[in-house]
């Protein structure tokens, strides 16, 4: 079956441009998680929803990182005004149901590169 | 100091060889904990949830020391596509299932 799915899937932006990171989760996955991975480190959390709630942004680094999830699947994460250090691997994750025991299933991640 | 730590290698390892890597965690209210893999370029795939019991698939062994919060990966009869990047994960208190990772540990497995 089709998993989760994130496009764009490489991105170069100039600082100071706004971009905007799609994911696709599995059909039916009540949770959607976004992660950032910086080269060479584990992903870090930056947030979550449940259906079309946000229930957690605490990882989100500023407030010029934003992301919405309106109908409860596609979820959309945006950057405004990128800067170098925002360059990442982003990953979506999803999962069933939520809880600590729930698989999270990945997309493939959008690498973003600020010049 | 990182929530989850791992040493990051690399560990460079004959074909045939047993590998551990051990990784240890900060919060003491941590509820679940799991080893993914990551290939090169590519996302993070659960590998075991990891139980206080200690579990076992396959060639892998994954153990919990709750009181030491510890956790340890044993990879037994290493083969050339177990190359890949170990990341130690545990999840957050709460229902959210927020992952938090650490570091990675790079396994290369030689010929």
């Amino acid at each position: 079956g089709a998993g989760v799915s994130q496009s764009p899937r490489y991105k170069v932006a100039k600082r100071g441009q706004d971009v905007a990171l799609r994911c696709d989760p599995i059909s039916g996955h009540v949770s959607l998680f976004w992660y950032q991975q910086a080269l060479g480190q584990g992903p870090e959390f930056l947030t979550y929803f449940q259906n079309e709630a946000q229930l957690d942004k605490s990882g989100l680094p500023s407030d010029r990182f934003f992301a919405e999830r309106p109908e409860g699947s596609v979820s959309t994460l945006k950057i405004q005004r990128t800067q170098q250090e925002d360059s990442a691997v982003y990953l979506c994750a999803s999962s069933l149901t939520s809880g600590p025991q729930e698989t999270q299933y990945f997309g493939p991640g959008t690498r973003l590169l600020v010049l | 100091r990182k929530e989850v730590e791992q040493d990051p290698g690399p560990f460079n390892v004959p074909e045939g060889a047993t590998v551990a890597f051990n990784c240890t965690y900060s919060n003491s209210a941590s509820q679940s904990f799991f080893w993914y893999r990551q290939d090169c370029r590519k996302e993070p795939k659960l590998l075991m949830s990891v139980y206080s019991s200690g579990n076992e698939d396959g060639r892998f062994t994954a153990q919990l020391n709750r009181a030491s919060q510890y956790i340890s990966l044993l990879i037994r009869d290493s083969k050339l596509s177990d190359s890949a990047t170990y990341l130690c994960v545990v999840s957050r208190p709460g229902n959210t299932g927020k992952l938090i990772f650490g570091q990675g540990t790079t396994l290369q497995v030689k010929p």
